[in-house]
């Protein structure tokens, strides 16, 4: 089961932010929160990853809450070209699971001109 | 440039003929797997590999199989296709400190 509860689709505007929530209320301490998407049907891309910080990389900025049971993916200013389905998971990093990427329904968002 | 590459992308076949998609990993990547889409159901992992000669059953290994021979490719084989394994396929390698790649995918058709 997935270990994440996402909305089941959003719509943004052209040029303004998109900020996609995700609910991760049983993780545990050593839990990445993850962001991919998936592009029609290409295979999924990584976005951005966090631990308990806030992060930003050139696509998106990821905010966790300060006890980690949710976390929102901000893309700042979202184009036509980020209508996707986005992934929201949890996972570790090293040991003997960190493969394993448990995919939930995801949010499907949709920019609009 | 990093990448995860599957072959075929597009696949039409019948039911009973065997059949290998191919999957090959160019960032020397420990752990590779492959995950099934289909409508309702998302991304559902069907084998994966955490090494050379080790593999294991993800949540729905039934009618696949895979060999992991060299650290680069996981093919994932079908022996008997049967039309509930029409379904798109993707293919993933990461390493402990890693996000993970995916490939492009492969759209596979049992008729």
């Amino acid at each position: 089961d997935a270990k994440t509860t996402q909305p089941t689709s959003m719509d943004c505007a052209e040029g303004r932010a998109a900020n996609l929530p995700c609910n991760h209320s049983t993780i545990s301490g050593n839990e990445y929160v993850y962001w991919y998407r998936q592009i029609h049907s290409q295979g999924p891309q990584y976005i951005i990853h966090g631990l308990k910080n806030n992060e930003t990389n050139e696509m998106a900025s990821l905010i966790i809450t300060e006890d980690r049971k949710s976390s929102t993916l901000i893309l700042p200013h979202a184009t036509l070209r980020d209508t996707a389905v986005y992934y929201c998971i949890v996972s570790v990093l090293g040991g003997t699971s960190y493969g394993k990427l448990t995919f939930g329904q995801g949010t499907i968002l949709t920019v609009h001109p | 440039e990093a990448q995860v590459t599957q072959n075929p992308r597009y696949l039409i076949t019948v039911t009973g003929k065997k059949l290998t998609v191919t999957c090959s990993q160019n960032m020397n990547h420990e752990y590779m797997s492959w995950y099934r889409q289909d409508p309702g159901l998302g991304l559902r992992q069907i084998y994966y590999s955490m090494n050379v000669e080790v593999t294991d059953k993800g949540d729905v290994p039934e009618g696949y199989k895979v060999s992991r021979k060299e650290k680069r490719n996981f093919p994932l084989i079908l022996e008997s296709p049967s039309p509930n394994q029409t379904s798109l396929y993707f293919c993933a390698s990461r390493s402990p400190n890693t996000e993970a790649f995916f490939g492009q995918g492969t759209r596979l058709t049992v008729v």
